[in-house]
């Protein structure tokens, strides 16, 4: 079991561009959360996907979405990307919510 | 509102001598904590949780209510302690966790 994947590991990308980060779930698991950790900080809870709908959401922007596809697997998408967007974006998944499993990250630097 | 605050952003000591991470947490009810920890190029993961009352790899936290804190502790400090080390809460009903800023712990030999 590969445990959680995803891709990119690294992405760089221009202000105002738009951009999809993937992430694949542990074997088992039914739920997804998408964090974003700046540099120097905690992760932050962007929002959480369970049967395909988003179930919980933190104080990000509409400009942060996301989807969850029938396997599990789930997109982060960022419109009108900032500046202040570069960070690394962690995807944990679980199965109903608990016992979080962590991917790797994918770096995200805007210029 | 929830928060975690991790006071040390950087913490150093010798092998052997005992080590403390200190974390304070800010919630109106009975959260879930939890220590992650993050060594050099491995991902984030699950040290302890409290309710588990367990000692991972010799460490162990006590929920202290009164205090409002969750430190982290371990009696004698080893060289593959070297990590990043986050706090974090899951509220009452919630399915987020909210982190602290982190600590990182350096052991020196």
């Amino acid at each position: 079991d590969a445990g959680v994947t995803q891709s990119p590991t690294h992405l760089i990308k221009t202000r105002g561009q738009q951009v999809t980060l993937r992430c694949s779930p542990k074997s088992g698991h039914d739920t997804v959360s998408w964090y974003q950790q700046a540099l120097g900080q905690g992760p932050q809870f962007i929002f959480q996907y369970y049967e395909e709908e988003e179930r919980q959401r933190g104080n990000f922007p509409d400009r942060f979405s996301g989807h969850q596809f029938p396997n599990y697997s789930s997109e982060l998408n960022v419109n009108a990307l900032l500046l202040g967007d570069s960070a690394l974006y962690l995807c944990a998944s679980s199965l109903g919510g608990l016992g979080y499993t962590f991917g790797s990250g994918t770096r995200l630097t805007v210029v | 509102a929830q928060r975690v605050t991790q006071p040390e952003k950087l913490l150093s000591v010798f092998k052997g001598a005992p080590v403390e991470l200190k974390c304070n947490y800010s919630y109106s009810g009975s959260p879930e904590l939890f220590w992650y920890v993050q060594y050099s190029r491995q991902r984030l993961q699950l040290l302890l949780r409290h309710i588990s009352r367990e000692s991972i790899k010799g460490f162990t936290a006590d929920l202290n209510k009164g205090e409002t804190s969750f430190h982290l502790k371990k009696p004698f400090a080893q060289e593959e302690d070297s990590a990043m080390y986050y706090c974090a809460l899951m509220g009452q009903g919630a399915q987020k966790l909210v982190f602290g800023q982190g600590t990182r712990l350096t052991i020196n030999p």
